[in-house]
């Protein structure tokens, strides 16, 4: 059974920092490329960014790029996404997915909120 | 960036009875490879996304038939041919063609 299981999420000051964490199993965590999307409290789903099964590429919208960096350790099937210099609209639940062309399988989510 | 238009945005339906919810892309979604990548997602209150349907059509493991998806290029639907209690819920799409990959706004299904 495939489990993503996000954790890092919690209350930050506007241009803050934060890391986020998702640990992977019951998949070849390495064979996938894997991403991150976010959805804003009360509202729709935005894709944040993505990785290529080695990390050798990785790619952000528009909203996140120098803000934000995703990363991967297959060693321990964990993916991450450092978040810097937070502002008050990325105040959202942030869930992890394996992604096969679009996400395929999500994990439970990580509420992160952007407030001083 | 590829804007997905999701409609209606609220669907209320009887017990029983069919459902459409229709997505419309501001571009082909027809990839080099000839594939189209748009797919439909289901989350239910409290819930993460399920994906439902992959490449316009093919439902994935565990979905009921009652869902089914059809279209091409710019114009697509999701269709639930008798709505069960189970799937009262907000329906996205999204597109997987063009990065980044884009949502629809969701389609809030309820029960009249």
């Amino acid at each position: 059974e495939v489990q993503l299981v996000e954790s890092g999420g919690d209350l930050v000051q506007p241009g803050g920092s934060l890391r986020l964490s998702c640990a992977a199993s019951g998949f070849a965590f390495s064979s996938y490329y894997m991403g991150w999307v976010r959805q804003a409290p009360g509202k729709g789903l935005e894709w944040v960014a993505n990785i290529k099964t080695d990390g050798s590429d990785k790619s952000y919208v528009d909203s996140v790029k120098g803000r934000f960096t995703i990363s991967r350790d297959n060693s321990k099937n964990s993916l991450y996404l450092q978040m810097n210099s937070l502002r008050v609209e990325d105040t959202a639940v942030y869930y992890c997915a394996r992604e096969s062309r679009g996400p395929l399988d999500w994990g439970q989510g990580t509420l992160v909120t952007v407030s001083s | 960036d590829v804007v997905m238009t999701q409609s209606p945005l609220s669907l209320p339906v009887t017990l029983g009875q069919p459902a459409s919810i229709s997505c419309r892309s501001s571009q082909s979604l027809v990839y080099s490879d000839g594939n189209t990548y748009l797919n439909w997602f289901q989350q239910r209150p409290g819930q993460s996304p399920r994906r439902l349907i992959y490449k316009v059509s093919n439902r994935d493991s565990g979905v009921p038939d009652r869902f089914s998806g059809s279209g091409s290029g710019t114009d697509f639907t999701l269709k639930i041919s008798r709505v069960e209690a189970e799937d009262v819920g907000v329906y996205y799409c999204i597109q997987a063609t063009h990065w980044p990959w884009t949502f629809g706004q969701g389609t809030k299904v309820e029960i009249k």
